[in-house]
């Protein structure tokens, strides 16, 4: 079975801490992909990558980066958690190839993070 | 700019009933139409999605949605509604390039 794993199911931070948030998936798919998911906003996408080492930024990056350094592992990061990331958090994958990708996409369970 | 519309925040229904949930887009072509749902405290699964061909498309777990061009519209329906199928329903649009545009979601309720 396809298989989205990410690593916290709920957190716990405090304003200003670093927060990483580690997304794994077994499918050997090239793209992966980190939304966030709020109330009446839907998904909204904050970084992708399509390869190795590459990332794009999505529609609201500020405030994160992310990470790419095996085809398998896509991380999150938040330099300095601020009160308005408690949000929910989404890694996706794709099983598109390079540079191709028709939008079905995979989802691990998300992550609940709250930033006091 | 592209957009997706779910005009329904939620909806309840019977168990039983039949269902539609609504969908537009704003795009200028025929973009990828896809139907995912949230079941609580749970990821987005694929319920079917329309590339080209047959507007009217099969998915899973019974459910089925029809695009029409002329409306940019892409319904989701189901004729007989379980009490599982409560969640949260989401339309995406993807133009290309890798962004996926969400609605804001449908919240289904079923009652018994």
């Amino acid at each position: 079975d396809v298989k989205v794993t990410q690593s916290s199911r709920y957190l716990v931070k405090r304003t200003g801490e670093k927060v990483f948030l580690e997304c794994v998936q077994d499918m050997d798919h090239e793209n992966m992909f980190w939304y966030r998911q709020d109330p009446g906003l839907g998904l909204r996408l904050i970084y992708f990558s399509y390869d190795v080492k590459m990332k794009e930024k999505g529609d609201i990056p500020e405030g994160y980066s992310v990470s790419r350094e095996k085809k398998e592992r896509f991380s999150l990061i938040l330099e300095s958690a601020s009160t308005n990331q408690t949000s929910m958090y989404l890694c996706a994958s794709s099983p598109s190839g390079k540079g191709i990708h028709t939008g079905e996409l995979f989802f691990g369970e998300g992550s609940r993070l709250t930033v006091l | 700019a592209q957009s997706v519309t779910q005009p329904d925040i939620h909806i309840t229904v019977s168990e039983g009933a039949s269902l539609e949930l609504r969908c537009n887009y704003s795009y200028g072509a025929t973009p990828y139409l896809f139907w995912y749902v949230q079941s609580p405290g749970q990821g987005l699964q694929l319920l079917l999605k329309y590339f080209s061909g047959d507007t009217l498309v099969q998915g899973i777990k019974g459910f089925e949605a029809e695009f029409k061009r002329s409306q940019s519209s892409f319904n989701l329906r189901k004729p007989s509604v379980h009490w599982s199928d409560a969640a949260e329903y989401f339309c995406a649009v993807d133009t290309g390039g890798f962004k996926t545009i969400f609605g804001a979601g449908t919240r289904l309720f079923v009652k018994a």
